[in-house]
């Protein structure tokens, strides 16, 4: 059975630091692994996904993730954080496509300190 | 990508009462899921729904609970029946677009007074 593993509820960086949000994940078969965002009071966008291709991942807003095989890991970076950035982020693993159920973390509330 | 309207975006319900939400799809896709998310967790799959048969109900989620119809396949709706304060959640539709993940409705807050 496939899962996920948010490490911290809440992580708290100044503005323009490096953003580091940990996911590890277990699944039976090579996953597919996402990042999504949810901004207060909005629904879930894809910031970034894998698929089996290249394991170093580039998304929106200046966010990527590298897929590590041997650390079953999939942590969210950004270089600089911006304010715009503080919300709530969502590590998924799925095993498949077409139907395959995707199994959510329980996210991580980034915070931006002026 | 698809395009999802979600209504309503919120609403207060008394106890007892039942509410619907609606989701539109811009596209046809197969398949149509509702999530939950219980305040301060993380989604939790209700059903997936299929144009032209039952929907198919996770461990703990029942139809006569959260009824679902999917009458064409770019529109479904979730109903929360004989609703009671631990149904206040955000509700959320979604559609899968193959390896590019899921698209999310803008979600349906309902608070039960």
């Amino acid at each position: 059975a496939q899962s996920v593993t948010q490490l911290g509820s809440h992580v708290s960086v100044s503005e323009g630091a490096l953003v580091l949000l940990r996911c590890n994940y277990s699944s039976s078969v090579p996953p597919y692994l996402f990042w999504y965002v949810q901004y207060p009071n909005q629904g879930l966008q894809l910031l970034l996904k894998y698929t089996s291709a290249a394991t170093l991942v580039k998304g929106i807003n200046g966010f990527e993730a590298e897929f590590k095989k041997s650390e079953t890991s999939f942590h969210l970076t950004k270089p600089s954080a911006h304010m715009s950035d503080a919300a709530e982020y969502f590590c998924a693993v799925s095993e498949g496509t077409g139907g395959f159920k995707t199994i959510f973390g329980a996210g991580t509330r980034l915070f931006v300190k002026a | 990508s698809a395009v999802i309207s979600q209504k309503p975006s919120r609403d207060i319900c008394q106890r007892g009462t039942s509410l619907t939400i609606q989701c539109q799809v811009d596209s046809q896709v197969t398949m149509m899921f509702w999530y939950r998310q219980q305040p301060g967790q993380s989604l939790t799959l209700i059903a997936t729904a299929n144009q032209g048969s039952e929907a198919t109900y996770e461990s703990g989620f029942v139809i006569d609970k959260f009824p679902i119809s999917r009458p064409n396949l770019t529109f479904s709706t979730l109903t929360v029946s004989n609703l009671s304060p631990e149904d206040s959640s955000i509700y959320l539709c979604s559609v899968e677009e193959g390896t590019e993940g899921y698209t999310f409705g803008s979600g349906t807050r309902l608070t039960v007074v």
